[in-house]
């Protein structure tokens, strides 16, 4: 049974372009989260993605964006990217009626 | 206001314990966690202990959790260098977001 898989593993991109992460969850999961961690800080939250809704969001700007599509899986987006946007983005799914987070590997994203 | 705070570094002989110790702010807290990073890799869920709860073992590991303090502190018995890693002390309210520490490199010496 594959975990959360998120794609790509690296991604390198330039200032002011815009990007676009994605996720697919743990099978039997329903809701998917959204973390930013910068090099040697923990895991920021950035948004929570349940029944295709943002169900709760962290102090991200605007710039953040997301989905869910009906079969769970997730996309995180990203535009007029900063260099202080670098960092490994990880997904975590689960089930919102029931204890027990499974986070994927991440996203290891460089803005030049 | 939410807050998890953890020294940033530990250094333990192989085959000793190591305590990774870590205050949190959120008193209604319902779950406190502790996660593993290794090197390029994502997070691994350790362990884990319910805000009613004082201890738990799990083999190696013991979680102690002083509520009134606000304390929780991660044992393992004798270290090994498999456990050099990142660990991250965290908290939430179940199906709410998760705020996790900085982390606390542990370090084994040989």
């Amino acid at each position: 049974d594959a975990g959360v898989t998120q794609s790509p593993t690296h991604l390198i991109k330039t200032r002011g372009q815009q990007v676009t992460l994605r996720c697919s969850p743990k099978s039997g999961h329903d809701t998917v989260s959204w973390y930013q961690q910068a090099l040697g800080q923990g895991p920021q939250f950035i948004f929570q993605y349940y029944e295709e809704e943002e169900r709760q969001r962290g102090n991200f700007p605007d710039r953040f964006s997301g989905h869910q599509f009906p079969n769970y899986s997730s996309e995180l987006n990203v535009n007029a990217l900063l260099l202080g946007d670098s960092a490994l983005y990880l997904c975590a799914s689960s089930l919102l009626t029931a204890y027990g987070y499974t986070f994927g590997s991440g996203t290891r994203l460089t803005v030049v | 206001g939410e807050d998890v705070e953890q020294s940033l570094f530990l250094s333990v002989r192989e085959g000793d314990s190591s305590v990774i110790n870590c205050t949190y702010t959120d008193s209604s807290s319902t779950y406190l966690y502790w996660y593993k990073q290794e090197p390029g890799a994502g997070l691994q869920l350790l362990t884990y202990i319910f805000s009613n709860m004082d201890m738990k073992q799990d083999q190696r590991l013991t979680v102690l959790l002083n509520k009134k303090d606000k304390h929780l502190s991660l044992r393992i018995a004798d270290t090994q260098t498999g456990d050099s890693a990142i660990y991250f002390c965290a908290e939430s309210m179940g199906d709410d977001k998760i705020i996790f520490g900085k982390g606390t490199r542990l370090h084994i010496l040989p």
